[in-house]
């Protein structure tokens, strides 16, 4: 297994359009979380799942950022219509399931994806 | 989860230890402390974690103080591979909540 791995790790787009980053996590790992990073920040949470089900979205996420993980393997991450303020890093990471000592997993990153909404 | 403050930035002179302070003061009990670190243009990597006693492994020691209040990450030897911006995350059962952390400067 070679990690997280995310693609596209650069997308530069025009407002108005849809992009879609993917994100393939190790292949044990039941949990995939979403973040998103610009400059001068720590990474902020955008939603997670455990297994194909999406248990927590933030408040960031709004109608126009839809994640997906069907089957519970790969994840994409669709912004549509995008504006300038969307321009960040895209960091997906992943972890074993959760459990009694779930606070204990930790988090494998990707290289992130970044987006620049011209 | 709890919150962590952590200065925003710190410099130290290459080989010599350096001493990353976090506090964590509404730490649950069953909230672990987690340490992560980010180089320039990649994401973060994991360094260590721990819930009560003093942790070490190859990268880092962490010394948890008795109360849970805050934690202390411990670089031995600090090499220019280690600046870095290093993040200390009080993490429940779900999300991790990443905060602005302590940019790392490695003096040579």
């Amino acid at each position: 297994d070679t990690g997280v791995s995310q693609n596209p790790r650069h997308k530069i787009t025009k407002r108005g359009q849809n992009v879609t980053f993917r994100c393939d996590p190790i292949s044990e790992h039941n949990r995939l979380y979403w973040y998103r990073q610009t400059l001068g920040q720590g990474p902020e949470f955008l939603t997670y799942f455990q297994n194909e089900a999406q248990l927590e979205k933030s408040r960031l996420l709004s109608d126009r950022f839809s994640a997906e993980r069907p089957k519970g393997s790969f994840s994409t991450l669709e912004i549509q219509r995008t504006e300038q303020g969307d321009s960040a890093m895209y960091l997906c990471a992943s972890s074993e399931r959760g459990g009694r000592k779930a606070g204990a997993n930790v988090l494998t990153f990707g290289a992130g994806s970044r987006l620049t909404v011209l | 989860d709890a919150k962590t403050t952590q200065p925003n930035s710190m410099e130290s002179n290459e080989e010599e230890p350096v001493h990353l302070p976090c506090n964590h003061s509404t730490i649950s009990g069953t909230d672990y402390i987690h340490w992560y670190r980010q180089l320039p243009s990649q994401g973060p990597e994991y360094v260590i974690h721990g819930l009560t006693s003093n942790v070490n492994n190859r990268m880092a020691s962490l010394a948890i103080a008795e109360d849970r209040k805050s934690s202390t990450l411990i670089l031995h030897r600090a090499t220019l591979r280690d600046a870095a911006v290093y993040y200390c995350i009080g993490r429940g059962f779900n999300q991790f909540y990443f905060g602005t952390g302590t940019s790392l400067t490695v003096i040579p």
